[in-house]
């Protein structure tokens, strides 16, 4: 079974703070995905990484970036956290470009006040 | 507006009862995804429909791509409380990497 685990289920952080959330899956993908869930907006790309050190910028990049140092782990960073930050964000993995299921995490609800 | 439109948004019923949700989207659709989320949790991959008129299933949900590829239906028979949750459509419509999500249809099963 693919597993994708998030560092943390719920974080609380002051507006202005850098954030990281980090995403590691256990199953060999290439392809890792961060996006971020809104009411009403439903699931929004934040970027997107194809292979270690690759990135791609998604339909929401503003205001965070990414690391991907090693194949199983993909790190998203709110440089400075801003309220408008707060949301659920969810990691995904998958295992080439197209056409392959995405399998997500658990999901981090970031609250930033 | 959405390219990828669910409906309905939300959808009540009695236990035992039969329910469709729908997926459809304005372009064709390589492949499109099926996934559940409980309240605050991350999205549990149900099906993957790729070919025109297929159909999967999964105990009791049974999912189906129309022949133009532009249509899903999700259909679960019987329906339990174990199914309550947020079903999603994920849809890939230009064959690569990205992905469009639907809202979301948001089951309340009344035992």
């Amino acid at each position: 079974d693919v597993k994708v685990t998030q560092s943390s289920r719920y974080l609380v952080k002051r507006t202005g703070e850098k954030v990281f959330l980090e995403c590691v899956q256990d199953m060999d993908h290439e392809n890792m995905f961060w996006y971020r869930q809104d009411p009403g907006l439903g699931l929004r790309l934040i970027y997107f990484s194809y292979d270690v050190k690759m990135k791609e910028k998604g339909d929401i990049p503003e205001g965070y970036s990414v690391s991907r140092e090693k194949k199983e782990r993909f790190s998203l960073i709110l440089e400075s956290a801003s309220t408008n930050q707060t949301s659920m964000y969810l990691c995904a993995s998958s295992r080439t470009s197209a056409q392959e299921t995405q399998y997500f995490g658990p999901g981090t609800r970031l609250l930033v006040l | 507006s959405q390219e990828l439109e669910q409906s309905p948004q939300s959808l009540i019923v009695q236990e035992g009862k039969n329910l469709t949700i729908n997926c459809t989207s304005s372009k064709t659709l390589y492949g499109l995804y099926w996934y559940k989320q409980k309240y605050g949790e991350g999205l549990i991959f149900l099906m993957m429909l790729q070919k025109g008129g297929e159909e999967k299933s999964h105990e009791k949900i049974t999912a189906k791509l129309d022949e133009k590829k532009q249509q899903s239906s999700l259909h679960i028979t019987a329906s339990q409380p174990s199914h309550a949750g947020i079903y999603l459509c994920g849809a890939d419509t230009s064959g690569t990497y990205k992905y469009i999500f639907g809202t979301g249809t948001r089951l309340k099963v009344l035992a």
